[in-house]
């Protein structure tokens, strides 16, 4: 198994420049997250999914788009990137917490917006 | 709605030496707690979770954590402390019933030899 895999390790972008990080899992999961990574702030829930079809926001989902078409992709949108989503973004998947799931990690995507 | 604080930015201890890690979590009920450690430049590999039972949970290379519920704690603890610890600790709280995970700020780890 190739576990959470994201694509790509690192991106630069210009402000207003979209983009789609990619996640994918191959553990069958239902559950599907994406976090954000900032120095001093820890790790922030950016959107969630609790299987194909389903996705609610988190913590901090303004300026993001997630769709969940398949059990395996999660991919994160920017649609008009900003300097403030410079970031690590790391996304994870189990299988729901509610059946005692831990939380596999991709990781990561280093991501600088300019 | 839940919270997780990690009171210590930074701590530095010897090689050899014990070593506790705070983690205090805000929930109303038992929520479900883990711990997660960061290696530089990596993604994140859980160490121990907790969800009910036994208050003492074990978790790999030689972590335990005690779930306090009168002080909404949920420590980290290793009695003798490798060069190979050195990381980053992220303690999180899930609230049952729902499927988000609310992480900690974290606490880095130094070690000295």
């Amino acid at each position: 198994n190739a576990g959470v895999t994201q694509t790509p390790k690192f991106q630069v972008l210009k402000t207003g420049q979209s983009m789609t990080l990619q996640c994918a899992q191959d553990m069958n999961h239902e559950y599907m997250s994406w976090y954000r990574q900032d120095p001093g702030m820890g790790l922030r829930l950016i959107h969630y999914s609790v299987g194909a079809g389903i996705t609610d926001q988190g913590e901090v989902p303004n300026g993001y788009n997630v769709s969940r078409s398949t059990t395996e992709d999660f991919p994160l949108r920017l649609l008009s990137a900003a300097p403030s989503q410079t970031s690590v973004y790391f996304c994870a998947s189990s299988y729901l917490l509610a059946d005692l799931g831990e939380q596999f990690f991709g990781p990561g995507t280093r991501l600088t917006v300019l | 709605a839940q919270s997780v604080t990690q009171p210590d930015i930074h701590i530095t201890v010897s090689e050899g030496a014990s070593l506790e890690l705070r983690c205090n979590y805000s929930y109303g009920a038992t929520p479900y707690l883990f711990w997660y450690v960061q290696s530089p430049g990596q993604g994140l590999q859980l160490l121990l979770k907790y969800f009910s039972g036994d208050t003492l949970v074990q978790g790999i290379k030689g972590f335990e954590a005690e779930f306090k519920r009168s002080q909404s704690s949920f420590n980290l603890r290793k009695p003798s402390v490798h060069w190979s610890d050195a990381a980053e600790y992220f303690c999180a709280v899930g609230a049952r019933g729902t499927d988000k995970l609310i992480f900690g700020t974290g606490t880095r780890l130094q070690v000295f030899p």
